[in-house]
């Protein structure tokens, strides 16, 4: 079963405006990180931002948020203020299984590829 | 943050031969993962490396194909090994150093010919 699940294959977004990139996921346990991770055409993996499953508050990272909704199991992507340079693969991973604050495993999804347009 | 440095960052080899790949971080960490990413995919965890112990694998992975070392805290290596045009991916190493963030090296671009 697919435990993540970026539905928006390619976005689309002009410069200086804000994007959201979708992500929901599916777990049955109590305990989880989110993660979101942004990969240039240079193939590195960057990290973005990350919200544990406990964490009461949206995590934010300078322009970039995470708009946690935990009934709904989504853990959407804000950038705002969007630059030439956001131009790049964005990934949503998730960690299950540990203690959301401990090491483990990531499990991505598909990926969705924006497009800043000047 | 964590530094993560990768040897190579890009090979091409003939089928049949067998590529290691190096992974260094900055700092003691308990735990690396070796991800691979195929053309146009996402990532696939291949395996978790502890110190001290044999090397976890994900479903879909076997040791003799991927045999990794992990001889301290900072170093782990991955081989890919008999190598097949269909191995042609990029390959990373990740640890979290410390709290939960886990971070990449900057992957090695492999192409099999």
């Amino acid at each position: 079963a697919q435990k993540i699940t970026q539905t928006q294959p390619g976005m689309f977004v002009q410069e200086k405006e804000a994007v959201t990139l979708d992500c929901t996921y599916d777990t049955s346990d109590q305990s989880y990180g989110l993660f979101w991770y942004k990969q240039p055409s240079s193939g590195e993996m960057i990290f973005l931002i990350y919200q544990g499953s406990y964490d009461e508050q949206n995590a934010t990272e300078g322009r970039y948020s995470l708009n946690f909704q935990k009934a709904r199991k989504s853990a959407n992507l804000v950038i705002s203020a969007s630059q030439l340079g956001d131009s790049a693969m964005y990934f949503c991973a998730m960690r299950e299984g540990r203690p959301y604050n401990q090491g483990g495993k990531l499990i991505f999804g598909q990926g969705t590829e924006l497009s800043v347009k000047p | 943050s964590a530094v993560i440095s990768q040897k190579p960052s890009r090979d091409i080899c003939q089928r049949g031969t067998s590529l290691t790949i190096q992974c260094q971080v900055d700092s003691q960490v308990t735990m690396m993962f070796w991800y691979r990413q195929q053309p146009g995919q996402s990532l696939t965890l291949i395996a978790t490396a502890n110190q001290g112990s044999e090397a976890t694998y994900e479903s879909g992975f076997v040791i003799d194909k991927f045999p990794i070392s992990r001889p301290n805290l900072t170093f782990s290596t991955l081989t890919v090994s008999n190598m097949s045009p269909e191995d042609s991916s990029i390959y990373l190493c990740s640890a979290e150093p410390q709290g939960h963030e886990q971070f990449f090296g900057p992957g090695t671009r492999l192409t099999v010919l």
